[in-house]
């Protein structure tokens, strides 16, 4: 099972660019790898998924370097609003069995 | 479309009693999920059905069972309450299991006594 390893917490000031790193060491061949966007009292929202190298999206660009074993979630000038948990997610369906593996996640905090 | 709904949104149980949770989603999705989420982690999931008619454990499945009613409704059920299971619970739903994009519901806060 493929465990995914975050910073717990980083603090960025509006119109800055973030970069939040997701370490998955033992990421298997068929996973994708998945950001979520967590309000507090809210279900995660998806963000965007990779498999590698880069992907853009209108929010944000995810960066998979060759070897997979990390990944980068980029969010451009941010707001206040984009204060909330960003969760990596690996995982693959493979046969009958689902795996899937939720990181701890990052408290992103935006700063005026 | 109101994507993912989820009842009840709170609840209260004592140790012991028996409770379904029960989720439905308007997005024609095959496949759908539960997960539990405690305070301050991230998202463990409980049980899985990739399509209609089947079900599968997933991380944390003890002291839960579920129902894939149908395409629409994916039920979660406690039989006997611990206050281990004192979490929010999330339902959610892809349109296939593998590159799939997951929509979550609100959440059922459940508390157990």
């Amino acid at each position: 099972l493929a465990k995914t390893t975050q910073p717990i917490s980083m603090d960025s000031y509006e119109g800055q660019e973030v970069n939040i790193t997701c370490s998955h060491n033992n990421i298997a061949t068929n996973d994708y790898i998945t950001w979520y966007q967590q309000f507090p009292s809210q279900g995660p929202r998806f963000i965007i998924q990779g498999y590698k190298t880069k992907v853009t999206n209108e929010v944000a660009s995810l960066f998979i370097p060759a070897d997979r074993k990390s990944s980068t979630l980029s969010l451009p000038r941010v707001s206040l609003s984009d204060t909330a948990v960003y969760y990596c997610l690996v995982g693959a369906f493979s046969g009958s069995a689902r795996q899937l593996t939720f990181g701890s996640g990052t408290q992103l905090t935006v700063l005026p | 479309n109101a994507g993912v709904t989820q009842t009840p949104k709170f609840q209260v149980l004592k140790t012991g009693q028996s409770m379904t949770l029960q989720c439905a989603q308007d997005m024609n999705h095959n496949s759908m999920y539960w997960y539990r989420q405690d305070p301050g982690m991230g998202l463990r999931l409980i049980y899985y059905s990739a399509s209609e008619g089947t079900t599968d454990k997933g991380e944390v499945p003890n002291g839960y069972n579920v129902s894939r009613l149908n395409k629409r409704e994916f039920s979660l059920r406690l039989e006997s309450a611990a206050p281990s299971q004192t979490s929010v619970y999330f339902c959610a739903s892809s349109e296939t299991p593998l590159t799939d994009t997951q929509y979550f519901g609100p959440g059922t806060r459940l508390t157990v006594l």
